[in-house]
């Protein structure tokens, strides 16, 4: 079992550019949630997508937006990326309706933004 | 609304040491409860979570953590510390199953000889 994998690892880009990240959730699990942790900071929850809608969102502006594919992976996109959207993304994935399933999370991706 | 706060970004031992990182919650429902580890470049794994069971819980690597409702804490510990243990360690809550986490700002735990 590859657990929760992310791609790409590492990547800089120019600030006003867009950027994507990917996520593929551990198998069995169906839910998706991506979380942006800056330098010295706990992961922030920015949204949760399951069977394709967003769930839930957290306190993050629309240039933040995700999607969720049939086979259950995601993608985090940014638009007009800040300097200060600079922080290491991690995406989680879990079972839904399973009290018993904890959340997986990927290695994450470093996004530096120039 | 549920936040968590962790005292003492920074905190020391020597090996063998007992290790007690320190977590305070605020839950308008019921809590779930949950400490990760992060170690450097990687993605954060769970140690142990409270999900209204048993108020002493075990995790892994010889850790456990307490619920206690009236002090709003739960604090997480480990009688003898290993360097191995040395990373970063965020508390977590959450408003119920499948909710998302709201993260504390975590703890560096570092382990001396």
């Amino acid at each position: 079992d590859a657990g929760v994998t992310q791609s790409p690892t590492h990547l800089i880009k120019t600030r006003g550019q867009q950027v994507t990240l990917r996520c593929s959730p551990k198998s069995g699990h169906d839910t998706v949630s991506w979380y942006q942790q800056a330098l010295g900071q706990g992961p922030q929850f920015i949204f949760q997508y399951y069977e394709e809608e967003e769930r839930q969102r957290g306190n993050f502006p629309d240039r933040f937006s995700g999607h969720q594919f049939p086979n259950y992976s995601s993608e985090l996109n940014v638009n007009a990326l800040w300097l200060g959207d600079s922080a290491l993304y991690l995406c989680a994935s879990r079972k839904q309706g399973n009290m018993n399933t904890e959340a997986f999370f990927g290695q994450g991706t470093r996004l530096t933004v120039v | 609304a549920q936040s968590v706060t962790q005292l003492g970004s920074h905190v020391s031992v020597s090996e063998g040491a007992l290790v007690l990182l320190r977590c305070n919650y605020s839950s308008s429902v019921p809590p779930y409860l949950f400490w990760y580890v992060q170690y450097p470049n990687q993605g954060l794994q769970l140690l142990l979570k409270y999900t209204s069971a048993a108020t002493l819980v075990k995790g892994i690597n010889g850790f456990e953590a307490e619920f206690k409702k009236s002090e709003t804490s739960f604090h997480l510990t480990k009688p003898s510390a290993h360097m191995s243990d040395a990373a970063e360690y965020f508390c977590a809550v959450s408003g119920g199953e499948g909710n998302k986490l709201t993260f504390g700002t975590g703890t560096q735990l570092k382990v001396e000889l």
